[in-house]
């Protein structure tokens, strides 16, 4: 299986709303609703931030949201905040039952 | 609250075997709702899934390490421990286990342990 294609870098100002896509193939991302967005900072776990494509998981903050269309998914962040500065991955389940991981992207906050 | 604790060793010799065990407390390993799954990270790459397992004992490994991965169960323990064989340094990297639904995402995870393949 493929890694998903992310870009290595985006960056924005406080207060801008940024968009890091995933694009994946029919047999991922285009085959299922099911595509996840992970927050990592330094030194740290992963943390999911959002699930099935739109959903986000309690205590993360609605600044945060989802969406698909054909083989890519993207991530948007609202209100970039200094904090939100970290590496993000999306991931998608597979058409063998597996999971497969983007590339990661780095958000810079200007 | 759902806790993971990854263990075992922190350096393994080339061509060796890496064993890593995650240990699960604050629920059942035996949830039929739930798989749960190892994912790696070379340092300063990206993330890299390993496989996952069922309790009942199904596993789903990733293409590229099939040949090398065996993950097993131990619902009495509550736990589930990962094997790499014939490691070489391209295998090091922080190795981590997670709790994974049905649909893939990963919601729970451990804080990651090291895995430096050296002689």
């Amino acid at each position: 299986q493929s890694a998903l294609t992310q870009p290595a870098s985006v960056s924005g100002s406080p207060g801008q709303s940024i968009t890091i896509s995933c694009t994946g193939t029919a047999g991922d991302v285009g085959g299922y609703n099911y595509v996840s967005w992970y927050q990592q900072h330094p030194g740290k776990a992963p943390k999911l931030m959002i699930y099935e494509v739109t959903n986000r998981p309690s205590g993360v903050s609605n600044r945060f949201s989802g969406s698909k269309s054909g083989n890519t998914a993207s991530l948007t962040i609202s209100g970039l905040q200094a904090e939100d500065e970290s590496d993000y991955y999306c991931s998608s389940y597979t058409s063998s039952s597996t999971v497969v991981f983007g590339g990661g992207t780095k958000l810079t906050v200007l | 609250q759902l806790q993971l604790q990854e263990s075992g060793p922190g350096l393994v010799k080339p061509s060796e075997t890496l064993s890593l065990t995650c240990t699960v407390s604050g629920g059942s390993i035996s949830s039929n709702i739930y798989y749960w799954g190892w994912i790696r990270q070379p340092p300063g790459k990206g993330l890299e899934w390993i496989g996952s397992i069922y309790y009942s004992g199904s596993t789903y490994y990733n293409p590229s390490l099939k040949s090398r991965v065996t993950i097993s169960v131990d619902t009495s323990k509550n736990h589930f421990s990962l094997k790499l064989s014939a490691v070489t340094a391209a295998d090091t990297a922080v190795y981590y286990c997670a709790r994974r639904t049905s649909y893939g995402d990963l919601d729970y995870w451990g804080q990651g342990t090291l895995v430096t393949v050296s002689s």
